[in-house]
């Protein structure tokens, strides 16, 4: 049962465009949210987080946005430039201090010139 | 600062055999993790350990073990390589929410 979905495995955006990538999630349990950007061949990378009590949380062209009565996230990206060209995973975190990250399965966003 | 890294980055095991993968990392966190990636599929998690000298399961820890003999060294280990296990190994290590993952180890067994 996947606690953490991500519903669109690929999104195609022209440049300069607002990407909006979506996130569900399951458990209400979960404390923090993560996005990650991941590269062919490359680690994930950290984007941005949110606690489970705010429901924005904005750096630089990055912002996440948290509806907890929807169970519901996503990362808008404005402007969206070439080099965003990659796949994206949203990730959970449980209330432990060591929990691990729950992930989607992540969406392919494809910067179109 | 290195970060995470991980050895070896690539390997090709027959069915049977076993190796060690062997992840660091210089950031000095307590937290480490080690997730496996599928096709298709996001990041999951095998094991994980909260300091030196101890580990717990993750989501699917079957078929691997581990050890984190020094702070900055955590292993990942298969004993008796199947073919299920062909996937992307990636390690992590975090002091509190944001996690730091090395590049990854592609293993293919035969």
């Amino acid at each position: 049962d996947q606690q953490v979905k991500q519903n669109s495995p690929s999104l195609s955006v022209q440049e300069g465009r607002i990407s909006i990538l979506n996130c569900d999630y399951t458990n209400s349990m979960f404390d923090y949210f993560l996005w990650y950007k991941k590269y062919p061949a490359e680690g994930p990378t950290f984007l941005i987080s949110i606690s489970s009590i705010k429901d924005k949380n904005e750096d630089g062209r990055f912002t996440v946005f948290l509806n907890k009565s929807a169970k519901h996230l996503s990362l808008h990206i404005v402007p969206s430039q070439p080099g965003d060209s990659a796949v994206y995973f949203c990730a959970a975190k449980g209330r432990g201090g060591a929990d691990g990250l729950t992930f989607g399965k992540g969406t392919h966003l494809i910067i179109q010139p | 600062n290195a970060g995470v890294t991980q050895t070896p980055k690539f390997r090709v095991l027959k069915t049977g055999q076993s190796m060690t993968l062997l992840c660091a990392q210089d950031m000095n966190h307590e937290y480490m993790y080690w997730y496996r990636q599928d096709p298709g599929m996001g990041l999951r998690l095998i094991h994980y350990s909260v300091g030196e000298g101890t580990t717990a399961k993750g989501e699917v820890p079957d078929g691997y073990n581990v050890s984190r003999l020094k702070k900055q060294n955590f292993l990942l280990g298969l004993e008796s390589a199947a073919p299920s296990q062909t996937s992307v190994y990636f390690c992590a290590s975090t002091h509190g929410v944001e996690q730091f993952f090395g590049p990854g180890t592609r293993l293919t067994v035969l």
